[in-house]
């Protein structure tokens, strides 16, 4: 089946720095999803890209669907200590599954 | 407007017992889905479900695991004679029409088992 490999698989930062973490197939998606989970909790949905090419912003989060429609990053400007937890990518598989990655954690120090 | 409501949060069982998580999905939403999460893993699916149908059952076990999602009420995620490897967080998410706009996820059930 499809598999999304995340890297890096975590990072550690110093507050306000930026951020850049990517998510790349060996296979076509025709939409890429970017979720957060924080500790205890499931995850959520920052971001939906649907073109290839695509860049698309959420606050201080930025999310670009890749040409090849084959990857995708996410960047997080100037972080902050909210943004810690893991940070996964996900694409349909057929019509209603999702696939995810495995993962990105964010740990920032103060 | 609540969100996809999960009970209990925390479950821990004895090997051999049965676990039943719990599931309300979003009003409005007809699709439920269960992911499973193992520690320091992202989510594998396990069931897709619509009222008292199930779609896709491809990522579930085929012993012991079975879900539904009736009519009336929540959808249940039922394990029989649970094992020490069934210990992971289980989530579940609702949609109003596919995967295609993601899913809106409940906070999950840690399962434990001793």
């Amino acid at each position: 089946g499809q598999q999304l490999n995340q890297s890096p698989q975590s990072m550690f930062i110093q507050e306000g720095e930026d951020v850049s973490m990517n998510c790349t197939s060996s296979s076509i998606f025709n939409t890429w999803l970017w979720y957060k989970q924080d500790p205890g909790e499931g995850p959520v949905l920052l971001i939906a890209l649907y073109k290839a090419g695509e860049l698309t912003s959420n606050g201080r989060l930025t999310a670009q669907f890749g040409i090849t429609r084959k990857d995708s990053f996410l960047n997080i400007s100037a972080s902050i200590p909210s943004d810690v937890g893991i940070y996964f990518c996900a694409g349909p598989q057929g019509a209603q599954k999702l696939v995810f990655g495995q993962g990105t954690r964010l740990t920032i120090n103060p | 407007n609540a969100g996809v409501m999960q009970n209990p949060r925390h479950l821990v069982r004895r090997r051999g017992q049965e676990a039943r998580l719990r599931c309300s999905p979003m009003k409005g939403h007809s699709h439920v889905y269960w992911y499973r999460q193992l520690p320091e893993e992202g989510l594998k699916f396990m069931v897709y479900l619509q009222k008292e149908n199930i779609i896709d059952e491809s990522g579930m076990p085929k012993e012991r695991f079975s879900a539904e999602f009736p009519k009336e009420g929540p959808s249940i995620l039922r394990i029989q004679q649970v094992v020490r490897g069934d210990s992971a967080a289980y989530f579940c998410a609702s949609s109003p029409s596919g995967a295609g706009d993601g899913y809106t996820f409940g906070s999950g059930t840690r399962l434990t088992v001793v």
